[in-house]
Order: C-alpha cells, then structure tokens, then sequence
C-alpha cells in the first residue's frame, strides 16, 4: 500500500464549480499535513497546510480525519487558473521528510 | 525576498559521469531538503540537511551524496549516472522547525542520455 494514495484525476471542471479531492494515508502516527500545488513543469508551491480543526483560505478548504487517516481539500468557485496538479503530503512523525501522493490534475474549462 | 535558487536550471549527461547541483535555501532557513521527481510522481526524498548535519535519507543509492555549508547552501551529488536518474531534482528550504512547512526552489531538469 502506497503511503500516500491520491485519485491521479484528471477533474474536468467548468468554471465556477466546487471540486473535492481526497486523500488518504498509512501512517497514523503522521503528525503534518499539506496540500501542494504544482503547475506544469514548475516546481511545488504550498497551498495550505492541514489542521485537525481544519481550515479555509479564501475558496480553499481543507479538512483532516485523523482516524479514517483521510484528508480533502474543497475549490469553490473554481477558476481557469486554478488548473494544476493538486499533490496531498504528509510529514511522519519524528522525521522531517515530507511523503508526496501522485497528485491529482484539475482542469477547469471555461 | 529572494526564494529558494537552483543551479544549473537545466542539465543533460551521459551514462558513467558525475553531476553536482546547488541550492541556496530562503535568507533564515538553516534546513535544505532534496527531492527527486519523475514524470507523472509525486516528488521523493533523497536527503536533508539541517546546520550542515545529515537529519534525514531516503531510499536512494549510495551514488547519491549531499552536504551543507555554513551559510546553509547545499549541494547534492550523483555519481555514475543511470538513464533512470533523469528526473527534476528539487531543493526544499524550511526554518527547520517543527512546522515542516517546506518550499521548494524551480528545479534542475537533469537528462541522463
């Protein structure tokens, strides 16, 4: 089983829709979670990171069960430059490397 | 602020030979990580450093090697280079703190022929 398992996608969208995706993990003892997002040929940058309480930022909305070990991230509103790859990551415990899923790829059409 | 710098942006070699790629992490940041991408993956760990001390190794071969300088830069190192070993190679700068929070510099498109 992968450490990271993420639906690879792609989500065909149309502008101004809501898209989820989902996330799971095999490590329970993993303490920090983030969502990446990674354009074409570009490097990673840092969504958000993931609290058990969960949080939003702006359309973004992250969610974190610890104990089905499952997170999501939620796009309202979706836009034509929110197409990307969507990578979930998690950080074990005790270690400072970060363990990537495959990403899921968004593409939102007009 | 300057992000996190990566040389050279691009770079192709052949089977057998030796290459060294260089990152300079965020002003402030003492912890540089090193990530290795293959098309369609999701970034893996190689290594990280943190006030030029060894913290972490991924399951990569003893072909691979990386250390830390004092002002934080850090190299990484592959030796007799594999076809398999083209990948985008990432460099991640963090405080090094218990936030894990890492970003990432452009890359160095590394191309095994």
């Amino acid at each position: 089983r992968k450490e990271v398992e993420q639906d690879p996608g792609p989500f065909n969208v149309p502008e101004g829709a809501t898209v989820a995706f989902n996330c799971t993990y095999s490590n329970s003892a993993s303490q920090s979670f983030f969502w990446y997002r990674q354009d074409c040929r570009k490097e990673p940058k840092l969504l958000m990171s993931v609290y058990s309480s969960g949080n939003e930022d702006g359309r973004f909305t992250a969610q974190l069960n610890r104990a089905s070990q499952y997170i999501s991230l939620l796009i309202r509103d979706s836009k034509l430059s929110d197409s990307a790859t969507y990578l979930c990551v998690v950080n074990p415990w005790t270690t400072d490397k970060l363990i990537f899923g495959t990403g899921t790829r968004l593409q939102v059409f007009p | 602020d300057a992000g996190v710098t990566q040389s050279p942006t691009h770079l192709i070699k052949t089977r057998g030979q030796h290459v060294t790629l260089r990152c300079s992490p965020i002003s402030g940041h003492k912890s540089v990580s090193w990530y290795q991408q293959v098309l369609g993956q999701g970034p893996q760990f190689i290594f990280q450093y943190y006030e030029k001390e060894e913290r972490g190794r991924g399951n990569f071969p003893d072909r691979f090697s990386a250390r830390q300088f004092p002002n934080y830069s850090s190299e990484l190192n592959v030796n007799a280079l594999l076809l398999g070993d083209s990948a985008l190679y990432l460099c991640a700068s963090s405080t090094g703190d218990t936030t894990y929070e890492q970003y990432f510099g452009p890359g160095t498109r590394l191309t095994v022929t």
